[in-house]
């Protein structure tokens, strides 16, 4: 089994640039998460999704999107890159929520 | 969303120390407390996963207790080594389809 696996691991944007980081998992888990790392705030949480499409909000989802179309993938999109959006993010699943997460090995993002 | 709290946020020890952490969420709801260790430049790793009131759980030097009628977790290291240096993450859930929320952590050096 590979896990969580994360696309790209490093990316450069410029600003208003869009994209999307790529996340799939091989454990058939229902939950999935996006965080944000930010340096002294721990993980916040971007979005979740309890199982194929069905996502919502986490704390600081603005400025993002997702979709879950399949219980492997969870893909966040950039629409429009901000400065404020330069941060490492982390993908996970678990089983349920009350599951052990497996964390993606994580993308580091530079909007200049 | 629910707010994590972690104390205290750094922590520098001597080797062979021991030492403990702590970590507050809300009682109402409760579902599940996580803590994780993360070395820097790797992802998040689960330790733990408690659901119980009164829950001990051990893993070599490291154990954490759950006391889910205040709202409280402690995660102790006993006889620190450098190897132990990481930051340890609080997570909590609750019940229904809620996401896992993390605390901003405990940033451990442990000093040969």
């Amino acid at each position: 089994n590979a896990g969580v696996t994360q696309t790209p691991k490093f990316r450069i944007l410029k600003i208003g640039q869009s994209m999307t980081l790529q996340c799939a998992q091989d454990m058939n888990h229902n939950y999935m998460y996006w965080y944000r790392q930010d340096p002294g705030m721990g993980l916040k949480l971007i979005y979740y999704s309890v199982g194929a499409g069905i996502t919502d909000k986490g704390e600081v989802p603005n400025g993002y999107n997702v979709s879950r179309s399949t219980t492997e993938d969870f893909p966040l999109r950039l629409e429009l890159a901000a400065p404020s959006q330069t941060s490492v993010y982390f993908c996970a699943s678990s089983y349920s929520r009350g599951a052990e997460a497996f964390f993606g090995q994580g993308t580091r993002l530079t909007v200049v | 969303i629910l707010n994590v709290e972690q104390s205290p946020q750094s922590l520098h020890v001597q080797e062979g120390d021991s030492t403990n952490f702590t970590c507050s969420f809300p009682s109402s709801n409760f579902y599940a407390l996580h803590w994780y260790r993360w070395e820097t430049a790797k992802s998040p790793e689960a330790l733990f996963v408690m659901t119980l009131n009164g829950d001990e759980k051990k893993k070599g030097r490291i154990s954490a207790t759950l006391n889910t009628k205040e709202g409280y977790s402690y995660l102790y290291i006993k006889g620190s080594q450098p190897e132990d240096s990481a930051t340890y993450l609080c997570a909590s859930s609750l019940s229904g389809n809620t996401p896992l929320v993390f605390g901003k952590g405990t940033r451990l050096s442990v000093i040969a």
